[in-house]
Order: structure tokens, then C-alpha cells, then sequence
């Protein structure tokens, strides 16, 4: 079972640079997520989606764009990249089969440094 | 503001001992709780959840409490294992499918 699936796994990105980090379910979850960790820190979530064509922000959106084309894929695009964005990004997905939230499953995480 | 948080950032545990790792939340309209271990290099695992309409639920070795009345919620390892050393993280789902997270405690499982 493949999951959520997160590509790449490593990234290094030069200030002002873009990207693109790539994410996707075969779960047919209808509810997917970026959250960004840095060290000594919880997780937090930079934008969702609650379907196709349906996106909005979360804690910390700045300097993010998502876009939900499908319900398997949720990219999250780094504009500009800056060193504060240096993170480690992790996608989730969850379903709501009846319309309660159940529990995210998340990939495998994205490490990015910008420099 | 609401948050939530957790009493211990590192916690340190025999082997065969249990452990207990506590976590607090300030708004009261969350309705969902959730547990997640994170093992070094990976994304969290979900562990166990529990509803507010509830104030215990077991697993396989693992039981989650939720006390609403002092807003705390904990999870109880029994028979702590090496494998059960990690960073772990409670979330609330306050809104939607989003979920907000502590920021994590570390357990560390001596042999």
C-alpha cells in the first residue's frame, strides 16, 4: 500500500529559487494538508485542502501556493524560496466517510534547506 | 491564546515501566483528539484518537484519557518498550480536517 507519497525526499534550493513539492494519495482521501516542523516544534499546517478545487490557509501560509487539480495530488509550491523556509514538510491526507474528521495519515516527509 | 501544549518535554523511562505523557488544550469546542509517535527521520504515526464524547479508550498497550472538565488529555504506554522511544505529539482538531499539533515530547526508553 503506497500511501501518502511525498517526492523528493532531500532538496536544496538557493534563495529566490521556486519549487515545487509534490504529494499524493491513492487512499481516495477527500482531505489533504501541508505542515511544515522545525526543530523543537510541532507541526504546522501551511495550507489544506477539504476536496478537489477546494483549498484554504492554515497557520502559515506566506510564501506557499497549493492547488487541488485532483483528489489524489496536492502540490505545494515555494514561490520565492528564503532560508526561513527551511524546514522539514510533511503531507497528510484523511478521510470523512461520515463527515467526522478520522485520523491524518502522513508521508514520509520533504527536507528542504535554502541557502 | 489557545494552544496545544505539553507538561514534558523529555521523559525518561525503564524498560517494563510504564509511561505517561500529558498534554493540555485550551479550546474547549475541539471534539477530536489525537495521539501521533514520530520516529527519527519519519512522518508521525497515528497511534490512538478519542473523542470528546468520551473519556477513555485502549489500544494495544496504550490508552488515551481525556479529562474536559481541566481540558488534559494523556497517554499511558504500559510495559514500555526500546521501541517505544520517540517524539510524541497530541492534535486537536479544531476546524475542519486540520489538526493542531503540541509541540512533542520526547520519550527515552532505557534498556
Amino acid at each position: 500500500n503506497a500511501g501518502v507519497t511525498q517526492t523528493p525526499k532531500f532538496q536544496v534550493l538557493k534563495t529566490g529559487q521556486s519549487m515545487t513539492l509534490q504529494c499524493a494519495q491513492d487512499m481516495n482521501h477527500e482531505y489533504m494538508s501541508w505542515y511544515r516542523q522545525d526543530p523543537g516544534m510541532g507541526l504546522r499546517l501551511i495550507h489544506y485542502s477539504v476536496g478537489a478545487g477546494i483549498t484554504d490557509q492554515g497557520e502559515v501560509p506566506n510564501g506557499y501556493n497549493v492547488s487541488r487539480s485532483t483528489t489524489e495530488d496536492f502540490p505545494l509550491r515555494l514561490l520565492s524560496a528564503a532560508p526561513s523556509q527551511t524546514s522539514v514538510y510533511f503531507c497528510a491526507s484523511s478521510s470523512t466517510g461520515s463527515a467526522i474528521l478520522t485520523e491524518a495519515f502522513f508521508g514520509q516527509g520533504t527536507r528542504l534547506t535554502v541557502v | 491564546g489557545e494552544s496545544v501544549g505539553l507538561h514534558l518535554p523529555t521523559l525518561s523511562v525503564q524498560e517494563g515501566d510504564n509511561s505517561i505523557i500529558n498534554c493540555a488544550y485550551s479550546n474547549s469546542a475541539s471534539d477530536y483528539f489525537i495521539w501521533y509517535k514520530q520516529e527519527s527521520g519519519k512522518g508521525p504515526q497515528f497511534i490512538i484518537d478519542i473523542r470528546s464524547n468520551m473519556d477513555k479508550r485502549q489500544g494495544q498497550r496504550v490508552t488515551v484519557l481525556l479529562n474536559k472538565t481541566v481540558k488534559h488529555l494523556s497517554l499511558q504506554i504500559a510495559a514500555t518498550q526500546p521501541g517505544d522511544s520517540a517524539v510524541y505529539f497530541c492534535a486537536e482538531n479544531r476546524k475542519e480536517s486540520t489538526l493542531t499539533f503540541g509541540k512533542g515530547t520526547m520519550l527515552l526508553v532505557s534498556p
